[in-house]
């Protein structure tokens, strides 16, 4: 079945770079495009950015100059890496796994939670 | 950026009542592009309705959706205890993909 998992360090210092790793099983990176969202807490979702299945970034504008995501098709895994971090990027990442047609999320991972703090 | 207005922001009902969540957007969406998601507390965002009215896999009928450009509307006909939850909508049309800010329901 699908799933995706996502991993990397729950607290971050300010001004230190992010890097989150999302594990998926159950379907191919190279058929399916996998998007990262971040929610902080009590708010909203919020779109960061995707790989897309032919190995193409997008980002949120909002975020792209501190952004970079990337993959690794042999182990099934796609990176976030977020510099700069404040305080305001406390919150959980998900990676989503994304239908093309539509550009909807279908499936997610149990999200991670990150604390910007010192 | 295309923004999302949910509303209401939170809804009492009892069980067996229908509600209905209202998305409009600041620009005209494709159909195929509006979607809606159930996030229970402690919960990732779960797909319910895809394209504006397709209900996702294993998602009750009590649960649908409509609307077209800049209206949408995501119903439950009879809530039951299970659908405490807050509800989002979000648009795949543009870049970059947006979210409501939520609806959350709650029962009497």
């Amino acid at each position: 079945q699908v799933q995706l998992k996502e991993s990397g360090p729950g607290l971050v210092q300010p001004s230190e770079t992010l890097s989150l790793t999302c594990t998926v099983s159950g379907f191919s990176l190279t058929s399916y495009s996998v998007s990262w969202v971040r929610q902080p807490s009590g708010k909203g979702p919020e779109w960061m950015g995707r790989m897309w299945y032919d190995g193409d970034t997008a980002y949120n504008s909002a975020l792209k100059s501190r952004l970079s995501i990337s993959r690794d098709t042999s182990k099934n895994q796609v990176f976030l890496k977020m510099n700069s971090l404040q305080t305001d990027d406390t919150g959980t990442y998900y990676c989503t796994r994304e239908r093309i047609r539509g550009s909807v999320f279908d499936y997610w991972g149990q999200g991670v939670m990150v604390t910007v703090s010192s | 950026a295309i923004v999302l207005n949910q509303s209401p922001s939170s809804i009492i009902a009892s069980q067996g009542e229908k509600v209905t969540i209202t998305c409009r957007a600041s620009s005209s969406i494709s159909s195929n592009y509006l979607h809606w998601y159930q996030q229970k507390p402690g919960a990732f965002p779960k797909l319910v309705i895809y394209s504006t009215s397709y209900r996702a896999s294993g998602v009750p009928s009590r649960f649908s959706g409509s609307g077209s450009g800049t209206s949408y509307s995501f119903t439950i006909s009879r809530v039951e205890a299970e659908d405490v939850a807050t509800y989002y909508c979000q648009q795949g049309s543009s870049n970059p993909y947006t979210f409501g800010a939520g609806t959350k329901l709650e029962l009497k």
